[in-house]
C-alpha cells in the first residue's frame, strides 16, 4: 500500500521553513527520504528506523512516529537548492521492499 | 561514489516493438532494481534482482521481463511495447537489501508511439 504524502506541492521563499509528511496505513519498520531535482536521479537523504529516532544533517531533518505510522521531513531556512520533488519510501519489515509515495513538489523562490 | 548508468536518456519506439533498457552499476552491489516513475504515482517497483539470474516481481511486473546475466548489468525488457508503457524508467542498485539505500541512475524516458 502506497504511503500518502502531504502536501502535494508547496512554494516557499528563501529562508522559510517547510514540513513534508508521509503516512502509512501499515506498521512501519523504516522510512527513507529522497530528493529528485528536475531532470536528475533521486538522491538519498536519510533513513529512519523503527524506534522513533530523529535524524538530520545541515538544515534538513526528519522524525519517525511509529505509533502514528508517520514520518515528517523538516526543511528549515530553505535555500534555492532545496527545490525538487521529495519522495518517502516505507518498508514494513527488515529486508522488505520499499514502497514510495507519490512525491511532494517543493519550489523555493528568491 | 556508486555510479549507475543507463544506456539511453531518451528512447522512442513503436507499439509492438521489443524494447531493451540497459543498466550498469560499478560498485559490485548485490541488488538491482527497475522502477517506473509517473506523475502523481511516484516510483513503482517493476522488478528486483538480488543476485545473478535471480529476480523477484515488484508491484507492476505485467508486460515486463528482466535479465541479469552479470552482476553489474540488469536489463529491462518490454516484449511488445504498448502506449501505456510510455514513462520514465529508473534503475537503482543497493548493497545489502531491497530496503537499503538506493543509488539511482539518471533514468530513461521512453515514449511508445
Amino acid at each position: 500500500q502506497q504511503p500518502v504524502q502531504s502536501p502535494q506541492a508547496v512554494i516557499l521563499r528563501e529562508g522559510e521553513d517547510a514540513v513534508i509528511n508521509c503516512s502509512s496505513s501499515k506498521a512501519l519498520y523504516s522510512v527513507h527520504w529522497y530528493r529528485q531535482k528536475h531532470g536528475e536521479a533521486p538522491v538519498f537523504l536519510m533513513i529512519l528506523l523503527k524506534g522513533g529516532e530523529q535524524k538530520g544533517h545541515d538544515k534538513i531533518s526528519a522524525s519517525f512516529n511509529e505509533k502514528k505510522q508517520q514520518s515528517s521531513l523538516y526543511l528549515t531556512a530553505s535555500q534555492l537548492s532545496y527545490s525538487g520533488t521529495y519522495f518517502c519510501g516505507t518498508s514494513s519489515g527488515y529486508g522488505n521492499k520499499l514502497v514510495f509515495g507519490a512525491g511532494t513538489i517543493l519550489r523555493v523562490k528568491s | 561514489d556508486v555510479k549507475v548508468t543507463q544506456s539511453s536518456r531518451y528512447l522512442v519506439k513503436r507499439t509492438g516493438e521489443k524494447v531493451f533498457l540497459e543498466c550498469v552499476q560499478d560498485m559490485d552491489h548485490e541488488n538491482m532494481f527497475w522502477y517506473r516513475q509517473d506523475p502523481g504515482l511516484g516510483l513503482r517497483l517493476i522488478y528486483f534482482s538480488y543476485d545473478v539470474k535471480m529476480k523477484e516481481k515488484g508491484d507492476i511486473p505485467e508486460g515486463y521481463s528482466v535479465s541479469r546475466e552479470k552482476k553489474e548489468r540488469f536489463s529491462l525488457i518490454l516484449e511488445s511495447a504498448s502506449t501505456n508503457q510510455t514513462s520514465m524508467y529508473l534503475c537503482a542498485s543497493s548493497l545489502y537489501s531491497k530496503a537499503d539505500l538506493l543509488n539511482f541512475g539518471p533514468g530513461t524516458r521512453l515514449t511508445v508511439l
